[in-house]
């Protein structure tokens, strides 16, 4: 039971180029997100998917793209990627939640992505 | 928008010393959970408060939830060198939202002196 992986674990970019990070889940979790985290921000909200085939923006969206085609799988895209795209991602996952409850998130070990 | 702030932003104790971090939330919550990253590593998580006033704890970790459930709190007594990493609050707001979505704080990075 692997939890939740990430690849690549570090990645160098050029302004303009483009990348998918991927995110994979072996806990059946319905729901599964993309964080970026940068120093003193704590933790934003990128995309979420609640289903596969289902994905909804978040907090930070502009700049990503997203796609969930297998429940297990959660890609994160940049098309174009820019210096303030410099960060730390995170994918997570976690069962689904109801309406007076939640479930924890599982985080993967995060994608450290520099773009020059 | 939404927030959670939490503070404070470091805090450096002495071995031994207690350590307190507080979330303030713009709006009532569900629920909230606590996350602990160390240096290099991925938020874990260590607990979720879901009712008004609960109070739950972990060995020298305490949690609150505030009466309004717009805050809360995580100390610990007499720290130690393994509890450096940073600590984040993650509330779910009400209105519910869909997926589950938690709204984290800023993170309290706690560094301990041997």
């Amino acid at each position: 039971n692997a939890g939740v992986t990430q690849t690549p674990k570090f990645r160098v970019l050029k302004t303009g180029q483009s990348m998918t990070l991927l995110c994979a889940q072996d806990m059946n979790h319905e729901y599964m997100y993309w964080y970026r985290q940068d120093p003193g921000m704590g933790l934003r909200l990128i995309h979420y998917s609640v289903g596969e085939g289902t994905t909804a923006k978040g907090e930070v969206p502009d700049g990503y793209n997203v796609s969930r085609l297998k429940k297990q799988n959660f890609l994160l895209g940049l098309e174009s990627a820019a210096p303030s795209q410099t960060s730390v991602y995170f994918c997570a996952s976690s069962y689904l939640s109801f309406r007076d409850s939640s479930y924890e998130q599982y985080f993967g070990p995060g994608t450290r992505l520099t773009v020059t | 928008g939404q927030q959670v702030m939490q503070i404070p932003q470091y805090q450096h104790v002495q071995e031994g010393e207690d350590f307190t971090t507080y979330c303030n939330s713009s709006t009532t919550l569900s629920n909230i959970q606590w996350y602990k990253q160390r240096p290099g590593g991925h938020p874990v998580f260590l607990i979720q408060l879901v009712k008004s006033g609960e109070v739950k704890k972990q060995k020298r970790l305490t949690f609150q939830f505030g009466e309004a459930k717009k805050n809360s709190s995580l100390h610990i007594t007499a720290t130690q060198t393994t509890d450096v990493g940073t600590y984040f609050c993650a509330g779910r707001p009400i209105p519910y939202n869909q997926g589950g979505k938690l709204i984290f704080g800023q993170g309290t990075e706690l560094s301990v002196k041997p």
